[in-house]
């Protein structure tokens, strides 16, 4: 089975502070993802990345960055947490061309106060 | 992609079949039909996905009309651990995935 993990459940954060979200998978996939997910607004997507050191804008970078180093890891990083920032963070990856048949994390609802 | 409509929810007697319908009349001829499910408190969970031909998995079966223009999800013996919201997706390959509002589904015993 594929396994991906995300590296907190719940997090609360500051306002200001820089915060780190990890994600690893156990699959060798190419391609990694990362959404937020609110009320009303359903998944969006932040940003992706199809190879190591690779990334690509979504649809709502603004705020955000990110950091592939190795194959099996991605991390989004909220530069300066802000409180619209509030949100569930789910992390995806999928195997080659495949970007329909994605498999996700447990999600990160973090808490920027 | 294509736009979905699916009910905004639906319960189910726990053992009973669960039809959950999806209507994409604007599919076009390289697009696929995708299926996810999101218990609350999860993360999204792939189910099956389908072209033109009816699909099964160990999870669920995927029924396409002729016309492709809908679809319906089908679990063949819910329980209550299926209680979650069902996602229908019209995804051509090389685009990002859109998820809609989906399908409250209730399995109720």
């Amino acid at each position: 089975d594929v396994k991906v993990t995300q590296s907190s459940r719940y997090l609360v954060k500051r306002t200001g502070e820089k915060v780190f979200l990890e994600c690893v998978q156990d699959m060798d996939h190419e391609n990694m993802f990362w959404y937020r997910q609110d009320p009303g607004l359903g998944l969006r997507l932040i940003y992706f990345s199809y190879d190591v050191k690779m990334k690509e804008k979504g649809d709502i970078p603004e705020g955000y960055s990110v950091s592939r180093e190795k194959k099996e890891r991605f991390s989004l990083i909220l530069e300066s947490a802000s409180t619209n920032q509030t949100s569930m963070y789910l992390c995806a990856s999928s195997s080659g061309g495949f970007w329909g048949e994605q498999y996700f994390g447990p999600g990160t609802r973090l808490t920027v106060t | 992609d294509a736009k979905t409509t699916q009910p905004t929810s639906m319960d189910c007697a726990e053992g009973r079949a669960a039809n959950l319908p999806c209507n994409h009349s604007t599919i076009s001829g390289n697009e696929y039909v995708y299926w996810y499910r999101q218990i609350h408190s999860q993360g999204p969970q792939y189910i099956i996905h389908g072209l033109k031909n009816n699909e099964t998995n160990e999870m669920a079966s995927l029924i396409i009309t002729e016309d492709r223009k809908s679809s319906t999800l089908i679990l063949p013996h819910a329980t209550l651990r299926d209680t979650a919201v069902y996602y229908c997706i019209v995804h051509n390959a090389g685009n990002m995935l859109t998820f809609g509002g989906g399908t409250r589904l209730m399995v109720k015993p």
